[in-house]
C-alpha cells in the first residue's frame, strides 16, 4: 500500500456519462498530480493541486476537471464520455510543490472502461 | 517543448545486467527520474538525478549527463521480478514529463 487511495479502481460506463474519480493523498503530502494511461501509452500529465490551488495543467481536456479540497483529497471529473477515454487514471501525491528526491507516489489507479 | 526519447523494448537473461537509455529535449531541466511499472500495477519511484554523475541504489543504479542530455538505468543482477516497463522523467515546472516507457523482458 503506497498510501495514495483512488477510487473506484474500476468504473465501465457508457458514452456520453460522466463519471467522478478520487484520490486522497498520502498523509503529509499536499500536492496531487493526475495522470492518464492508455493501453501501451506512456503516462500523460493532466493536471497538478498544491495545497488545494491549481498548479499546473497540461494536456486536459476541456470535457475534464479537477479540484482538491480542503482535506487535500482530489477528485477527477470526466463528462461527455467517448471511447477514446478508456483508460487507466493514476493519480500521484507528493510533499513538495514540485517533485524532487522523492518523487512521486502513485496510487494504485482507476481503469476507467467507456462502452 | 518538452520530450523524451526511450528504446521501446530491452530483452536479457536472468543474471545478466542491462542498460535502458534515455535522452530528452526540454527548455528547462530540472532532474531526471526513473520509474517501474509492473502491467496493470503502479509506476514506483526508483531514483532521481538532479546532478551529473551516478547514483546507486541496490541492484539499480542511473547516470545522468546533462551537458549529452542523456541518461540512463543500469540494473544488475536481473531477476525475472525485474520484468517491467520503465519510464525516464524529467522535471518541467512543476510536475513530472514522462517517456514512452522501455518495456523490459527478462528470459529464465
Amino acid at each position: 500500500d503506497s498510501g495514495v487511495t483512488q477510487t473506484p479502481k474500476h468504473l465501465i460506463t457508457a458514452t456520453g456519462q460522466r463519471v467522478t474519480l478520487r484520490c486522497s493523498p498520502r498523509s503529509g503530502d499536499l500536492s496531487v498530480y493526475w495522470y492518464q494511461q492508455s493501453l501501451d501509452q506512456g503516462l500523460q500529465f493532466l493536471i497538478h493541486y498544491y495545497n488545494g490551488e491549481e498548479r499546473a495543467k497540461g494536456n486536459i481536456l476541456e470535457r475534464f476537471s479537477a479540484q482538491q479540497f480542503p482535506d487535500l483529497h482530489s477528485e477527477l471529473n470526466l463528462s461527455s464520455l467517448e471511447l477514446g477515454d478508456s483508460a487507466l487514471y493514476f493519480c500521484a501525491s507528493s510533499v513538495d510543490e514540485a517533485p524532487t528526491f522523492y518523487g512521486y507516489t502513485f496510487g494504485s489507479g482507476t481503469r476507467l472502461t467507456v462502452v | 517543448g518538452q520530450s523524451l526519447e526511450q528504446p521501446s523494448e530491452v530483452t536479457a537473461v536472468e543474471g545478466a545486467i542491462v542498460q535502458i537509455n534515455c535522452t530528452y529535449q526540454t527548455s528547462g531541466f530540472y532532474g531526471l527520474s526513473w520509474y517501474q511499472q509492473h502491467d496493470g500495477g503502479a509506476p514506483t519511484f526508483l531514483s532521481y538525478n538532479a546532478l551529473d554523475g551516478l547514483e546507486e541504489t541496490g541492484r539499480f543504479s542511473s547516470f545522468l549527463s546533462r551537458s549529452d542530455s542523456y541518461g540512463y538505468l543500469l540494473l544488475q543482477e536481473l531477476q525475472m521480478k525485474d520484468s517491467a516497463s520503465y519510464f525516464c522523467a524529467h522535471n518541467y515546472g512543476q510536475n513530472f514529463v514522462f517517456g514512452p516507457g522501455t518495456r523490459l523482458s527478462v528470459l529464465p
